[in-house]
């Protein structure tokens, strides 16, 4: 059965880093793509990346702030948010895409709270 | 390309028809067009892809249609487990785009 299971809640301070895992398991894992939400808006791509070649995409408003990694002896990806505010306080969602870029698997998210 | 969802709430009473609308700012490339539900936290649950396709296990009550800018998601008789907040989301170019929710709720 295929999961993904994401690594728990996150408090930061404006400024530092947060590192969020998605482990995956019970299907090849060949990217994952990262949607945020804050708190009661609506869902906000963030962008992808391959376990093939590590290849990404970043979704422009994130670009210079956001590194996706994979780990694909643990068959795991990871989503790194740099500088943080506190409009980042958000749940963060990883999600699997197979054939096209709609989303058939999701994590149950990641709270991140940025607060001083 | 901005997705906008009407209306933005929806009160209905089960076993109601319910009529979701998503409107692009431009034609979405190959009606690359998915819909999601999503209840109060959980993760969204993919309904539709390709504008017109039910994923897999979704209920045939579940349909949609459209092309180009004009897309809807219809339920045909609302259950008690369908009251949740529903989005659109374009994957036809990038970046991919959600709209901003439709909420269903109990009338």
């Amino acid at each position: 059965q295929a999961q993904l299971l994401q690594s728990g809640p996150e408090v930061k301070k404006p400024g530092a880093s947060v590192k969020v895992s998605c482990k995956t398991s019970g299907y090849t894992f060949r990217g994952m793509t990262w949607v945020r939400q804050s708190p009661g808006q609506g869902l906000e791509w963030m962008g992808w990346i391959s376990a093939y070649n590590g290849n990404t995409i970043y979704a422009q408003k994130f670009q210079g702030r956001v590194t996706m990694t994979t780990d694909t002896s643990t068959k795991t990806a990871f989503m790194e948010l740099r500088t943080l505010r506190s409009d980042d306080t958000a749940v963060y969602y990883c999600a699997r895409s197979e054939e096209d870029w709609y989303f058939d698997l999701w994590g149950r998210g990641t709270l991140v709270t940025v607060s001083s | 390309i901005v997705l906008l969802q009407a209306p933005g709430s929806l009160s209905l009473s089960p076993g109601e028809r319910a009529t979701l609308s998503c409107r692009a700012s431009q034609s979405v490339p190959n009606n690359y067009l998915a819909w999601y539900q999503q209840k109060p936290g959980q993760a969204p649950r993919l309904l539709i892809y390709g504008a017109s396709r039910r994923a897999t296990g979704i209920p045939d009550r579940f349909s949609a249609s459209g092309s180009e800018t004009v897309f809807t998601l219809t339920v045909s008789s609302l259950e008690p487990e369908d009251f949740a907040v529903y989005y659109c989301q374009q994957y036809g170019t990038s970046p991919i785009t959600f709209g901003q929710g439709t909420r269903l709720e109990t009338k």
